[in-house]
């Protein structure tokens, strides 16, 4: 079965500072993997995703992610977080499989808090 | 372009009684999604459509119904609310099922 876990509930980091959050997965095939932000009171929105080709995928607001395979890991990255990076972010793969994209399956979440 | 609209924006309901959520999205988009967000679960699926006049069950459908008459619109129906249906409901659409475009959300709380 397709699953994600996001091992950390919260992440604390001060401005300025490099900011990861972390994501492993467990899937059928090849995977896609998806990162989402969602801000105070407003829908989810889409970061970036992974489907094939370089482990460093870049994504919007200046957010990173590294897929390694050894690891089933696809952990969010950010050189420099901003205060206005404070959101809850999630992790998800297609819930049917690589080739079956018209679901997904979301982790729990992981709220990140970047202090001034 | 609005995106993905969601009517209402908050609701409260007494244990038994009935109300619909309405999705509305305007970039003529095939799949539809209905989610459920409570706090440590994540998000999970209840409903889904794949194009017009099409709906399919995702992880928690029980309690819940849906429709989509109209490629636009995707409804959502609770027959009999329960305290356990208290949540915050986003909608969702998408292109090809992959990236996904979400609403502001509704928050329903059953008394």
């Amino acid at each position: 079965a397709q699953s994600v876990a996001q091992p950390e509930d919260q992440v604390n980091v001060a401005e300025g500072n490099p900011l990861t959050v972390k994501c492993t997965y467990s899937v059928s095939g090849n995977p896609y993997l998806f990162w989402y932000v969602q801000y105070p009171n407003r829908g989810l929105q889409f970061l970036l995703k992974y489907i094939t080709g370089d482990n460093l995928v870049k994504g919007s607001y200046g957010f990173e992610a590294e897929f390694n395979k050894s690891q089933t890991s696809f952990h969010l990255k950010k050189p420099s977080a901003l205060v206005s990076d404070s959101a809850l972010y999630f992790c998800a793969v297609p819930l049917g499989g690589t080739y079956n994209t018209d679901k997904l399956i979301f982790g729990t979440g992981t709220r990140l808090q970047v202090f001034p | 372009n609005a995106g993905v609209t969601q009517t209402p924006k908050f609701r409260v309901l007494k244990t038994g009684q009935s109300m619909t959520l309405l999705c509305a999205q305007d970039m003529n988009h095939e799949y539809m999604y209905w989610y459920r967000q409570d706090p440590g679960m994540g998000l999970r699926l209840i409903h889904y459509s794949v194009g017009e006049g099409t709906t399919a069950k995702g992880e928690v459908p029980d309690g819940y119904n849906v429709s989509r008459l109209k490629k636009q619109n995707f409804l959502l129906g609770l027959e009999s609310a329960a305290p356990s249906q208290t949540s915050v409901y986003f909608c969702a659409s998408s292109y090809s099922g992959e990236t996904q475009y979400f609403g502001p959300g509704t928050r329903l709380l059953v008394l």
